[in-house]
């Protein structure tokens, strides 16, 4: 079946550090790839994605990579910050499925 | 273009209502799904509406259900509530919902509370 396996949190880092959070897929056909973030309060924001193999999805400083060899689509982010903050979720989704799997999600929490 | 609407952002009920909750999709978007998140399951899909009909369904007792206006958009009803409904209700829209590529765009959800 498909699923969706993500780094297990809380991830602590301080302001300014370097960013991985590892995800990866199990899936059948070609699925997209997605990350989503959570703020607290707040519902589900996408922020990045990408649709086939090499793709690289990016946004507001976050890059990911589908690399289909090892079915992974892990996010970075070279220098964090405090407002950064929040759950982040990697989620697949196959044709004709009509809803996305989830990851467990990953809270990160940067200090001053 | 206004984002996904959700109504009402929060809910007190007590075991054995009733409630109904609304989700209004982008404009142009035809896909409406819902999923519930608890912070000991997760994310977990509810169901999904195209044109009016469901299409897809999640491993939710018959207690949920939902439907879907012409106008695209969506209600979810649960009836006879437990303890354990208690959750964040989170509608996103797409434009197709069928394809890999289809975007979901998630509105800010509804907190139940079930007392």
């Amino acid at each position: 079946g498909n699923s969706v396996t993500q780094m297990e949190g809380p991830v602590t880092l301080s302001e300014e550090a370097f960013l991985t959070i590892n995800c990866t897929y199990t899936a059948t056909g070609y699925p997209s790839l997605f990350w989503y973030v959570q703020y607290p309060g707040e519902g589900l924001q996408l922020l990045l994605k990408a649709t086939k193999a090499d793709d690289k999805g990016s946004n507001k400083g976050f890059e990911a990579t589908y690399r289909k060899e090892t079915t992974s689509f892990h996010l970075e982010k070279g220098s964090v910050q405090v407002s950064d903050s929040a759950v982040y979720f990697c989620a697949l989704k196959v044709n004709s499925n009509y809803q996305l799997i989830w990851g467990a999600g990953t809270k990160l929490i940067i200090k001053p | 273009k206004a984002g996904v609407t959700q109504t009402p952002r929060y809910l007190i009920k007590t075991r054995g209502q009733q409630v109904t909750l609304s989700c209004s999709p982008i404009s142009g978007h035809r896909s409406v799904s819902w999923y519930q998140q608890t912070p000991g399951q997760g994310l977990q899909f509810l169901f999904e509406y195209f044109s009016e009909t469901q299409r897809n369904k999640g491993n939710f007792p018959g207690r949920f259900s939902g439907r879907q206006f012409s106008n695209s958009r969506s209600e979810m009803n649960v009836s006879t509530l437990e303890l354990g409904d208690s959750a964040l209700y989170l509608c996103a829209s797409s434009l197709d919902g069928g394809p890999a590529t289809d975007t979901q765009y998630f509105g800010p959800g509804t907190r139940l509370t079930v007392l």
